[in-house]
């Protein structure tokens, strides 16, 4: 089982420039996630989508972009790179539905490692 | 600032010692997830926890909600090498819609 997978793995950007990250779920859940970890801040919530064609802001958005045309696939943008933006990445994919008690889990990908030079 | 905070930030002991960790939040929560992450790896769930006053028991670790869905506890016995890893907390609002992370405890344990 695939789960969840994330690419690349490492990407090492300058200032300026843009890239995609890409996730897939082969589990078909409704919600995905965009979290970026921090040595020591826990993981910060970017975007998240409840379903293809919805996204919302997380904690974190500003200079990120999301977009979910389907079930499956939810890429974050990153436009004009800067410093502040190294970080490791993680999507993460959730089944169940709003209003349940007891959230179900979240599956995680390996991770994304970016640095901004 | 956290709305999750966690204790302590670090923990090193010995194999067979036993300890505990912390996660506190001034906010109430409708649950509250354990996860542990290992370097290079996305976190794992090791449990969710519903009710105040909860405790649940996973082998040698036992969770426990605080009885006013604040705060949690995470206890483990004779601790082992393979318990080291990053262990991070995980507050639920709206019944799901929003997961906050606290900023971990980093655990090792020395055989």
């Amino acid at each position: 089982n695939a789960g969840v997978t994330q690419t690349p793995k490492f990407r090492i950007l300058k200032i300026g420039q843009s890239m995609t990250l890409q996730c897939a779920q082969d589990m078909n859940h409704n919600y995905m996630y965009w979290y970026r970890q921090d040595p020591g801040m826990g993981l910060k919530l970017i975007y998240y989508s409840v379903g293809a064609g919805i996204t919302d802001k997380g904690e974190v958005p500003n200079g990120y972009n999301v977009s979910r045309s389907t079930t499956e696939d939810f890429p974050l943008r990153l436009e004009l790179a800067a410093p502040s933006q190294t970080s490791v990445y993680f999507c993460a994919s959730r089944s169940g539905t709003s209003g349940s008690v007891g959230a179900g889990e979240l599956f995680f990908g390996e991770g994304s490692r970016l640095t901004v030079l | 600032t956290q709305l999750l905070e966690q204790s302590p930030q670090f923990l090193s002991i010995q194999e067979g010692e036993n300890l505990t960790v912390y996660c506190n939040s001034s906010s109430v929560f409708s649950s509250l997830q354990w996860y542990r992450q290992e370097p290079g790896e996305g976190p794992v769930l090791l449990v969710t926890v519903v009710t105040g006053g909860e405790v649940k028991k996973l082998k040698r670790l036992t969770f426990q909600f605080g009885d006013a869905r604040k705060d949690s506890s995470l206890h483990i016995t004779a601790a082992q090498p393979g318990d080291t890893g990053l262990y991070l907390c995980a507050g639920v609002r709206n019944y799901g819609q929003n997961f906050v992370f606290g900023p971990g405890t980093r655990l090792s344990v020395l055989p």
